[in-house]
């Protein structure tokens, strides 16, 4: 079952703006990491977050941590055409190496 | 490094045909991971090893499906017989043991279809 769940679904905005876009999880975990999918191609690790931090910055991605909500958020900044993709959070528990992955969020940047 | 290496991109196959799935993970990882994905499911965890030992297959959903990790450096997912429902795009992952916070690294993944 999934774990983390994506809000929103689908998000278009224009090349230049920013996206934002959530996850929420259900029990407690070790971390928290966010994946990017291209169409056709595999996940690509962006970002992890500890249960112990709050955010985390790489380059034009900020991620934020709430574990008091089981809540976490991923902000791109001054977005472009190649960030079109769909991203998905991915949910760590403690002393395991299973992943829970959400249904994802597909983002649109329009030129 | 060349990354997790998945084999064939696209397999197309007949109902009740024989399919296998082959992965290479990355030099020196420890954990081997195959999940599958499809747009009604999303990415679902199939089977995990860890130093080629089967950790957990809940997730393999018939016994049609069977995993092996013969080595640390290969392993296969067969499907035996293949149903229209197991069209997919399967992935095999990989992360270093020594990662505590187990990132994984993903293959390009195989495209299945069975008619």
């Amino acid at each position: 079952s999934q774990q983390g769940e994506e809000d929103p679904q689908a998000l278009s905005i224009q090349e230049g703006e920013n996206a934002t876009m959530n996850c929420s999880y259900k029990t407690s975990i070790n971390n928290l990491q966010w994946y990017r999918q291209n169409s056709g191609r595999g996940l690509v690790h962006l970002i992890l977050i500890r249960s112990n931090e709050r955010e985390k910055h790489s380059g034009r991605l900020r991620v934020t941590l709430d574990t008091s909500k089981k809540s976490s958020s991923l902000l791109i900044t001054a977005s472009r055409a190649a960030d079109t993709a769909s991203y998905f959070c991915a949910t760590g528990p403690t002393n395991d190496y299973k992943l829970s992955f959400g249904a994802g969020t597909t983002v649109t940047v329009r030129a | 490094d060349a990354g997790v290496i998945q084999s064939p991109r696209h397999e197309v196959t007949e109902m009740g045909q024989e399919v296998t799935l082959r992965c290479k993970p990355i030099s020196g990882h420890n954990s081997l991971f195959w999940y599958r994905q499809t747009m009604m499911r999303g990415l679902e965890l199939l089977i995990y090893f860890n130093n080629n030992v089967p950790i957990d297959d809940s997730g393999m959903p018939e016994d049609r499906f069977s995993a092996k990790m013969p080595n640390a450096s290969f392993s296969t997912l067969k499907i035996q017989p293949s149903e229209p429902r197991d069209s997919a795009v399967y992935f095999c992952a990989s992360s270093p043991l020594a990662n505590l916070y187990n990132e994984q690294f993903f293959g390009p993944g195989t495209r299945l279809t069975v008619l």
